[in-house]
């Protein structure tokens, strides 16, 4: 079946420090890469999101990179403050592929003031 | 303006019991997901609907059905509820355009069987 893996599971970094989240998976024909935020208690929401035709795309302080050819995304966040504190997401998919969608488990964030 | 909710927030059930979920978005989105959320897990997919009268299984499916009788909801059915259910669900929609778009999620129900 897919697999989907995010790295590191767990992530603590001071206020202003950057963070970075990888998600690998298997499935070649994956082409939407999203991450998703939740906060304790709260619904997911998507933060950033990226096609297969763009490597890289950026928000103010968060950004996305992807590497097709090794299967892997990655979530860069700058200038981390406490808010940025939460579960961070990936969910790659293929087009028509909800049968085969698989969220990676999850990583947290913690940043301390 | 428009939304996804869930109803009830909570609920508290027997084993053996059916227990509906009820799902409903005002965004007029064709596609709709119900997922399960267990302590210190991800989400994984039970159900999904591309639109009216269209149903298919997820990833864990199992002792879970679900209706589309109209664009805007999707109940969640739990024939028999079982004590390995006890989770949070989330419904969410996302647009026309299978697999590519960004799914919005609801507020979530957190279910517990006894």
């Amino acid at each position: 079946g897919e697999n989907v893996e995010q790295h590191p599971s767990t992530l603590s970094v001071q206020e202003g420090d950057s963070a970075v989240i990888k998600c690998t998976y298997s499935d070649s024909a994956s082409n939407y890469f999203p991450w998703y935020k939740q906060e304790l208690g709260k619904r997911p929401q998507l933060i950033i999101d990226i096609r297969s035709n763009v490597g890289e795309k950026k928000d103010q302080r968060i950004a996305v990179t992807l590497n097709k050819t090794a299967k892997h995304f990655s979530l860069h966040i700058t200038e981390t403050q406490p808010e940025d504190s939460a579960v961070y997401f990936c969910a790659p998919i293929r087009p028509g592929g909800y049968n085969k969608l698989i969220f990676g488990a999850g990583t947290r964030l913690a940043v301390h003031p | 303006d428009a939304e996804i909710t869930q109803s009830p927030r909570h609920k508290i059930t027997e084993t053996g019991r059916q227990v509906t979920l009820a799902c409903h978005q005002t965004w007029n989105h064709n596609n709709m997901f119900w997922y399960r959320q267990d302590l210190g897990h991800g989400l994984r997919l039970i159900h999904y609907s591309y639109g009216v009268h269209d149903t298919n299984k997820g990833e864990v499916s199992d002792g879970y059905s679900v209706s589309r009788s109209n664009t805007e909801d999707l109940p969640l059915t739990l024939e028999s509820a079982a004590s390995s259910q006890t989770s949070v669900y989330f419904c969410a929609s996302s647009e026309e355009g299978k697999g590519t778009d960004t799914q919005y999620f609801g507020p979530g129900t957190r279910l517990t069987v006894l």
